[in-house]
């Protein structure tokens, strides 16, 4: 079964820096990659997702690359706020199978400080 | 409907008692999924329904786990004869499906069960 790896497991920035998660997945047939953000004691909630015909995606301070060759796929912050602390959650699922199963990493804690 | 609403949101119960939760996804999605998540770590799926059939159980549901999605709306997940490693979040989502295709995938603020 698929097997997706996040790191890394905390990332400390100050506001205004950028910052990088990266994961990789093990399963050739994932092709749909959402990205999770989850605040203390909350729901997870999606903050962008990438599917396997597109390379890269932007909303606004946050994007994402996949590289489908290499398996990994990565979330990029820029213009970092205190707000954006939080644990961020890849994950990997094939839209295929009629329904989609999320297999998620182990999170990255992200801490931005003023 | 303002989204995938769980009940309760804490639960503390004795080793050995039998839980209940309740899920009540959005109401116009006809895909239910739960999951567990222990500290640190992220959500893993444990089982899935259409409507009211339950398709596919994770491995790590064991024999003490049961889900019913009885009308195809609301779910429960019921654990017997509860374990400390029981202690997790169960976590609701839902979405509007067709094939392989799924609309507004949606999680609830889960269920902390906490066994002592």
């Amino acid at each position: 079964g698929e097997n997706v790896e996040q790191h890394p497991s905390t990332l400390s920035v100050q506001e205004g820096d950028s910052a990088v998660i990266k994961c990789t997945y093990s399963d050739s047939a994932s092709n749909y990659f959402p990205w999770y953000k989850q605040e203390l004691g909350k729901r997870p909630q999606l903050i962008i997702d990438i599917r396997s015909n597109v390379g890269e995606k932007k909303d606004q301070r946050i994007a994402v690359t996949l590289n489908k060759t290499a398996k990994h796929f990565s979330l990029h912050i820029t213009e970092t706020q205190p707000e954006d602390s939080a644990v961020y959650f890849c994950a990997a699922s094939r839209l295929d199978t009629g329904f989609q199963k999320l297999v998620f990493g182990t999170g990255t804690r992200l801490l931005v400080s003023p | 409907d303002t989204g995938v609403s769980q009940d309760p949101r804490h639960k503390i119960t004795k080793r050995g008692q039998n839980v209940t939760f309740r899920c009540d996804p959005i109401s116009e999605h006809n895909r239910l999924y739960w999951y567990r998540q222990t500290l640190g770590q992220g959500p893993e799926f444990l089982t899935y329904f259409q409507n009211e059939a339950q398709l596919e159980k994770s491995r790590l549901l064991s024999d003490r786990f049961s889900a019913e999605r009885p009308k195809g709306s609301f779910s429960t997940l019921e654990i017997q004869r509860t374990e400390q490693g029981d202690s997790a979040m169960y976590l609701c989502a839902s979405s509007l499906g067709t094939g392989g295709i799924n609309y507004g995938y949606t999680f609830g603020s889960g269920t902390r069960l906490t066994v002592v």
